[in-house]
């Protein structure tokens, strides 16, 4: 049972270049999340996902777009990357409850640098 | 909007004592639940407690425990017999009641902890 699969696990990328980076779950887990993590920021929330085909806005969106066409998969994208958007990047999955008591299940990130 | 506040952004402690990390934080909501991950160098996130706000007992796990004080907004982690494996980022996050409809945690800006031998 692999969980929350990240890929890649670091990438470099030069300004105005784009990427996707992909969140694999096989638990069944309704809601994805996509986070960032800066030095003396904490985890920072980009995107999250419901359920297959939605998608919604976090903290920090901006420059950022993501897809959810599978249940098990969730892509972040950047279309245009600017060296701001040098960080750690992880994702994490739960299942749907209404409660805070579910625990997110994290990837083991994505360490992507802009030159 | 809820916010964690982690006060400490570094503490040391020597290897076999004790240490406590402290969080607040601040929310209107009545029903919540409260987490502590640790992340060591691995950068992999581990859930080391969780707390249940209408619970009043504070939760334990082997030498990791909490004193959650809901009316002052407070959660701190002690971690007793600290071992060189407990050196890591630290960090506290809030996960709201938020009936389905986000269910993210927010996170505070985390403690490093390191273990002196």
């Amino acid at each position: 049972n692999a969980g929350v699969t990240q890929t890649p696990k670091f990438r470099v990328l030069k300004t105005g270049q784009s990427m996707t980076l992909l969140c694999a779950q096989d638990m069944n887990h309704e809601y994805m999340y996509w986070y960032r993590q800066d030095p003396g920021m904490g985890l920072r929330l980009i995107h999250y996902s419901v359920g297959e085909g939605t998608t919604a806005k976090g903290e920090v969106p901006d420059g950022y777009n993501v897809s959810r066409l599978k249940k098990q998969n969730f892509l972040l994208g950047l279309e245009s990357a600017a060296p701001s958007q040098t960080s750690v990047y992880f994702c994490a999955s739960r299942r749907k409850t209404n409660s805070g008591a579910n625990v997110l299940t994290f990837g083991a990130g994505s360490r992507l640098t802009v030159l | 909007a809820q916010t964690v506040t982690q006060s400490q952004p570094e503490m040391s402690v020597q290897e076999a004592e004790t240490v406590t990390l402290s969080c607040t934080y601040d929310t209107s909501e009545s029903d919540y639940y409260l987490f502590w991950y640790k992340q060591p160098p691995s950068r992999q996130m581990i859930l080391v407690i969780r707390q249940e706000a209408y619970k009043q007992q504070n939760a334990t796990e082997n030498r990791f425990s909490v004193n959650f004080q809901k009316a002052a907004k407070s959660f701190s982690l002690k971690i007793s017999d600290s071992q060189l494996g407990d050196a890591a980022m630290y960090f506290c996050a809030y996960g709201g009641d938020y009936g389905g409809s986000q269910g993210n945690l927010i996170f505070g800006k985390g403690t490093k902890l390191s273990v002196k031998p």
